[in-house]
């Protein structure tokens, strides 16, 4: 079975401070991983996914098969950053259901 | 509003009952998925559905049932409810193929509260 591990409930960090958001995974397969954002009022929403390798709000993610981590990057956070961020696994083998970590809560003081 | 779209927003009923929750796709949006979140199991995949037929299963449990009808809109049923059932429900809908990712559109969600 699948499971998404996001190690940190809450992460606080100062403006302009760099932030990395840990995602460990387990699958057998090759899955797809994905970054999803919660903003204050605002729905869940897709933040990036690993085949893109694009850069969106100055974040970027890398896929580590080796140690099974896509961990989140800023190098400089803002406070609108601040939001609950989960990272998120979808089987690469016919189906499009996601599992989801349980979430951290970045929060991005002035 | 051409997005997800969930009624009702709040829901608070009794242990026993039995609750309705509904969920209509973006427009053109074939895929539907339901997701419980709860504190202490975060977001949780339920159920999808593409097209009205049943395409995936997670952790629903054997009192929650849901279907997707012929104008893709869909509804999950709660019956017997437990406290433990209260939380978020979000649901959200996709294009396209079933057995390849699509990016998911999620809903506002519906909170029930079981008291």
């Amino acid at each position: 079975a699948q499971r998404v591990t996001q190690p940190e409930k809450l992460l606080s960090v100062f403006k302009g401070a760099p932030v990395e958001l840990k995602c460990n995974y387990s699958y057998s397969g090759s899955p797809e991983l994905f970054w999803y954002v919660q903003y204050s009022r605002q729905r869940l929403q897709l933040l990036l996914r690993h085949i893109s390798r694009e850069s969106i709000k100055g974040f970027t993610a890398d896929l580590n098969k080796g140690e099974t981590s896509f961990h989140l990057k800023k190098p400089f956070a803002q406070e609108e950053d601040s939001a609950m961020y989960y990272c998120a696994l979808s089987p690469n083998s016919g189906y499009s259901t996601l599992t989801f970590g349980k979430g951290t809560m970045l929060l991005v003081s002035p | 509003d051409s997005g997800v779209t969930q009624t009702p927003k709040h829901l608070i009923t009794a242990t026993g009952q039995r609750v309705t929750l509904r969920c209509s796709p973006r427009s053109g949006d074939l895929s539907v998925y339901w997701y419980q979140q709860s504190l202490d199991q975060g977001l949780q995949f339920l159920i999808q559905y593409y097209n009205g037929e049943e395409r995936a299963k997670g952790n629903i449990l054997e009192r929650f049932s849901a279907q997707q009808f012929p104008d893709l809109h869909s509804e999950l049923n709660l019956s017997s409810l437990e406290l433990g059932d209260s939380a978020l429900y979000f649901c959200a809908s996709s294009p396209g193929s079933p057995t390849y990712y699509n990016e998911q559109f999620f809903g506002p969600g519906t909170r029930l509260t079981v008291l």
